[in-house]
């Protein structure tokens, strides 16, 4: 089955500590994302990468890293400069603009806890 | 910078049809309208869009108003697993790879 699939989905780190977040698509899309959700919010944008070896940062992106040197692969580092890291963390993909309106996919999330 | 706007939540009868009211008045003229759903501490799934024309498929209906102002989304038999949060969006333009979400609509499905 092709799918999103992050990994942990609990992941609980102390304070100071830089932590990554696993992102893998066997979907074959070009584009892939990082969304925060803090509790009764909407999802807001970190990053994205719309091609291997290519990404803009998104709306929050301060305090956070990425890469993108596969195209199934596109993690995520919280880094200790991220003031509020606790939050549940979703990864997407799609296929890309060369199908203009293709939607976004999902995976399950990471919900990450920074004590 | 959700562009759109739903309302908080609504109640359903289950086996009855919820249609959840979404407005976009600024969307462009090739921006397409999305619905995903979320259930608690999941990921958000896809469920239909469309662009001006009505769309269905196995999961709900699409009614976009001839203005392209307003759309709603059917779900013609809800059921208790229906109870989640849905949000509609649209991609901002000239930014055609960002999707911005809102808080969207908890629908509640009650028996």
């Amino acid at each position: 089955d092709g799918g999103i699939t992050q990994s942990p989905k609990y992941l609980f780190r102390k304070e100071g500590q830089n932590v990554t977040l696993s992102c893998e698509q066997n979907l074959n899309h070009d584009a892939m994302y990082w969304y925060r959700q803090d509790p009764g919010q909407g999802l807001r944008l970190i990053y994205y990468s719309q091609i291997v070896n290519d990404f803009q940062k998104g709306d929050i992106a301060e305090g956070y890293s990425v890469s993108r040197e596969k195209k199934e692969s596109f993690p995520l580092t919280v880094t200790s400069a991220q003031k509020n890291p606790t939050a549940f963390y979703l990864c997407a993909s799609r296929v890309g603009e060369t199908l203009y309106n293709s939607p976004l996919h999902f995976g399950n999330g990471t919900r990450l806890t920074v004590t | 910078d959700a562009k759109t706007t739903q309302p908080p939540s609504m109640d359903c009868a289950e086996g009855r049809a919820a249609n959840l009211p979404c407005n976009h008045s600024t969307i462009s003229g090739n921006e397409y309208v999305y619905w995903y759903r979320q259930i608690h501490s999941q990921g958000p799934q896809y469920i239909i869009h469309g662009l001006k024309n009505n769309e269905t498929n196995e999961m709900a209906s699409l009614i976009i108003t001839e203005d392209r102002k307003s759309s709603t989304l059917i779900l013609p038999h809800a059921t208790l697993r229906d109870t989640a949060v849905y949000y509609c969006i649209v991609r901002v333009r000239g930014n055609f790879n960002k999707f911005y979400f809102g808080s969207g609509t908890k629908l509640n499905v009650k028996p």
